[in-house]
């Protein structure tokens, strides 16, 4: 079954750029899908970040879209997630996920990788 | 974007109770809802997707219903492996958005 797992640096400076992938197991990317990513500060909600399309189509939410870029490289089977001019309320467990929708709508999430915390800290 | 408002915000109940949590949407989504299940330190399970459909695995005693502006998730006998944190989400129109999160506490 398809599995998901995030990696990259728990720890960035303020004003630096947070770089994170997903690597996806025992699933072709390039077999369709979009595959997003969704953040969650600590105690608090969720909040959907962008899904992005085998082919490179992303579909980003605008509060973040001037500081994000998703990508993807089917070769490694992976996506990735940018957010540049980080700060501290950008500290969140980030997740990423199978975005089960059409791009612009109908999406939910399933499956979810473990997440990983990212803190934004000097 | 579409705000969607969880009530309550946290519940308190006993193993074998029937739970009902709301979720409105502030415009029309038509059935485009979903409800995830997070435990503490988890990350989120999909429960139900367009409004009803209960995703595979998930257990007959979870339910959804709704459409428009108002959906119920319902839990018709708690077991002690449902206390945890539910969220919906819209998927009408990106931004997709969730609602704050119900806390279901014994």
């Amino acid at each position: 079954q398809v599995q998901l797992q995030e990696s990259g640096p728990g720890l960035v400076k303020p004003s630096e750029t947070l770089s994170l992938t997903c690597t996806v197991s025992d699933y072709s990317i390039d077999r369709g899908y979009y595959w997003g990513w969704i953040r969650q500060p600590p105690g608090k909600g969720l909040e959907w970040i962008g899904s992005i399309y085998y082919s490179g189509s992303t579909y980003y939410n605008p509060s973040l879209s001037s500081r994000i870029t998703i990508s993807v490289d089917t070769s490694k089977n992976h996506f990735s997630l940018k957010l540049n001019s980080v700060t501290a309320a950008d500290t969140a467990v980030y997740y990423c996920a199978r975005d089960n929708g059409s791009g612009s709508y109908g999406g939910w999430f399933d499956p979810w990788g473990h997440g990983t915390l990212v803190t934004v800290s000097s | 974007d579409i705000q969607m408002a969880q009530s309550p915000s946290s519940l308190s109940a006993s193993v074998g109770d029937r739970v009902t949590i709301t979720c409105r949407a502030s415009q029309s989504i038509s059935t485009f809802l979903n409800w995830y299940q997070q435990k503490p330190g988890k990350a989120p399970k999909l429960l139900i997707y367009a409004e009803s459909t209960l995703q595979s695995g998930v257990p007959s005693r979870f339910s959804g219903s709704g459409s428009g502006t108002e959906f119920t998730l319902t839990i018709s006998s708690l077991q002690p492996e449902d206390f945890a944190t539910y969220y919906c989400q819209q998927s009408y129109t990106t931004p997709y958005t969730f609602g704050q999160g119900t806390k279901l506490e014994i």
